[in-house]
């Protein structure tokens, strides 16, 4: 049982570039989101689905795409990287339903120069 | 305010002994609770899920306070695996879950 998968490990990106990351779950959860962990700042969401079709925006949405197609897939675009968003993202799952816990992906580095 | 704050520390303990963090949270709505540990560098990993009735498992106690909306965690007896970073998490509205930043540990030999 894999749990939930995060490509690529680390990346560098220039200004302006645009990249996507990648994140699968084989737990069948419907609840997929995004977090990006800074020092000092705790993770904080950028984007969640609910559902195939469904997503929605968290607490730093600006500068990142979603889409979810499968139960399975919750990529993550950045659409021109910025300094700012030099970070690490997790990508995590859960059950729906009360105080069902969040499940990690094991991350991914981006540096942007 | 913040959704979620939590004591920075950096704690550190000499092993065997008993160590307990606090973590305060400002939405009174909020229904599920957790603590969760990170080592450096990875991923955060669930520790516990802490109950109304607060809950034990092995070394490590967790409790809720509604009144005073904060929850903490208790670890006896120390080890030195015990050092990490602790997370606490509170659901928040609809499907959003916070964190706060983290309290760090070292057990010391």
């Amino acid at each position: 049982n894999a749990g939930v998968t995060q490509t690529p490990k680390f990346q560098v990106l220039k200004t302006g570039q645009s990249m996507t990351l990648q994140c699968a779950q084989d737990m069948n959860h419907e609840y997929m989101s995004w977090y990006r962990q800074d020092p000092g700042m705790g993770l904080r969401l950028i984007h969640y689905s609910v559902g195939a079709g469904i997503t929605d925006q968290g607490e730093v949405p600006n500068g990142y795409n979603v889409s979810r197609s499968t139960t399975e897939d919750f990529p993550l675009r950045l659409l021109s990287a910025a300094p700012s968003q030099t970070s690490v993202y997790f990508c995590a799952s859960r059950q729906t339903g009360f105080n069902s816990p969040l499940h990690f992906g094991n991350g991914t580095r981006l540096t942007v120069t | 305010r913040k959704e979620v704050e939590q004591d920075p520390g950096p704690f550190n303990v000499p092993e065997g002994a008993t160590v307990a963090f606090n973590c305060t949270y400002s939405n009174s709505a909020s229904q599920s609770f957790f603590w969760y540990r990170q080592d450096c560098r990875k991923e955060p990993k669930l520790l516990m899920s802490v109950y109304s009735s607060g809950n034990e498992d092995g070394r490590f106690t967790a409790q809720l306070n509604r009144a005073s909306q904060y929850i903490s965690l208790l670890i006896r007896d120390s080890k030195l695996s015990d050092s990490a970073t602790y997370l606490c998490v509170v659901s928040g509205t609809g499907n959003q879950f916070y964190f706060g930043t983290g309290t760090s540990l070292t057990v010391i030999p």
